[in-house]
């Protein structure tokens, strides 16, 4: 299946500044790729769609000004989390579609202290 | 959009065991997977099964579409399958179930 590469798998950073998460479709041409947010012991929330040449989409309740995403080539996404914030610290996973099932990249831990 | 209930929320078994864990959804949906997240949160795919009957070793799924709902049965349990099993559903998008909290103890 599609290998996703996600970098990096876990950061600590102060609070107010910012830190960029890398997502990497190695081997398929993604036009899609998806932003997902998980809490400790709770599920995974989609958070965003990230569009290829084009604005991302937001899911309800999502802060667009804070979670910026980028997604400039058919291989790479980027979210950065802005003027992070200690209710930021999560789990931030994303994801390909190939068309017969999604495939995870192996998730980015925050810690925002 | 799309609920997706996952029973039981946790099990605990002993080694050897079998198990059924179940996945409700509420409306039709284009793609069913099942996921194993280990403990360093990495979501490995299972099954992708949107209906019928799949098998891998020692695990098995099933999904009846009609009536909304799949199976994930786990054999001879080990203490490696251990960790959160969520089932997912596609409808607009991509909705992950409450999850599962398997623990295997030796």
């Amino acid at each position: 299946g599609a290998v996703v590469s996600q970098h990096p798998s876990w950061v600590i950073c102060k609070s107010g500044t910012s830190v960029k998460i890398e997502c990497r479709s190695l081997d398929f041409q993604a036009t899609t790729m998806f932003w997902y947010r998980q809490f400790p012991k709770q599920s995974l929330m989609l958070m965003a769609t990230s569009n290829e040449g084009s604005k991302a989409t937001y899911e309800q309740g999502v802060e667009k000004d804070k979670f910026l995403i980028n997604h400039a080539s058919l291989t790479l996404s980027t979210l950065t989390v802005t003027s992070a914030h200690p209710e930021d610290s999560s789990f931030y996973i994303c994801s390909v579609d190939r068309g017969y099932g999604y495939t995870f990249g192996s998730g980015t831990r925050l810690t925002v202290v | 959009g799309i609920q997706v209930e996952q029973s039981p929320p946790d099990l605990i078994l002993q080694e050897g065991a079998n198990s059924t864990l179940r996945c409700n959804f509420s409306d039709s949906v284009n793609n069913l997977q099942w996921f194993h997240q280990n403990p360093w949160g990495q979501l490995i795919n299972l099954f992708y099964i949107p209906s019928g009957t799949k098998q891998n070793g020692r695990l098995s799924a099933t999904t009846v579409a009609t009536e909304r709902y799949s199976l994930l049965y786990i054999s001879s349990s080990q203490t490696t399958d251990s960790g959160v099993y969520f089932c997912a559903a596609t409808g607009n998008q991509f909705y992950f179930g409450t999850g599962t909290s398997l623990t295997v103890i030796p």
